[in-house]
């Protein structure tokens, strides 16, 4: 079956400063992973998608994500940080089984002035 | 512009009672969902559709029901059987249900804010 952890339910970072929210999957086949914003009382956007077609995917405000299949994981990134980026994010793995997406438990990103 | 619209945005019931709530899309997508968030446990599937006039059983679909008689529509019943009903619920739709074909991007809606009282 497959899965999807996120590590850290919070994360704060400084504006301007590094963002990294880290996801790990489990698949016994190539996966399909995503990750989605939400922001308060909002339903999940798209950021990004991993397909196949390359390990670094870049998405929508900045935010890029790496597939490592060594490390099974998917963390998400943005170099700097802007107040506007503070959100729920939630990762997700494609199930080939069924078509339904698992998602991760979400990670609270807080920007500090 | 295309997308999906929830309704009611807020809903209070009483113990006991059913209530009924509606996302339509105008995406023309043949897949529907329907997910209940709950705080740090992240999205769980409660129905899904693929194609209409037929849909199956997510991982939580207890005191829940749907019906899917237009590709347009997937309303989602929380019924008196539900034990914990207050969430928020999130409808969304796919241009497919394959997941292997790239092109299962989910689109949300808004969402609506059930509670019990």
């Amino acid at each position: 079956a497959q899965s999807v952890t996120q590590l850290g339910s919070h994360v704060s970072v400084s504006e301007g400063a590094l963002v990294l929210l880290r996801c790990n999957y489990s698949s016994s086949v190539p996966p399909y992973l995503f990750w989605y914003v939400q922001y308060p009382n909002q339903g999940l956007q798209l950021l990004l998608k991993y397909t196949s077609a390359a390990t670094l995917v870049k998405g929508i405000n900045g935010f890029e994500a790496e597939f490592k299949k060594s490390e099974t994981s998917f963390h998400l990134t943005k170099p700097s940080a802007h107040m506007s980026d503070a959100a729920e994010y939630f990762c997700a793995v494609g199930s080939s089984n069924t078509g339904k997406l698992i998602f991760g438990q979400g990670t609270t990103l807080q920007v500090k002035p | 512009d295309g997308g999906i619209t929830q309704s009611p945005k807020y809903l209070f019931r009483k113990e006991g009672q059913n209530v009924t709530l509606s996302c339509e899309q105008n995406l023309n997508h043949d897949a529907m969902y329907w997910y209940r968030q709950d705080p740090g446990q992240g999205l769980r599937l409660i129905y899904y559709s693929q194609i209409v006039n037929d849909f199956q059983k997510g991982d939580i679909a207890e005191g829940y029901s749907v019906s899917r008689e237009k590709k347009e529509s997937f309303p989602l019943t929380v019924t008196s059987a539900q034990k914990n009903p207050t969430a928020f619920y999130l409808c969304a739709s796919s241009m497919t249900g394959q997941v292997n074909s790239g092109a299962n991007v989910l689109t949300f809606g808004a969402g609506s804010r059930l509670t019990v009282l």
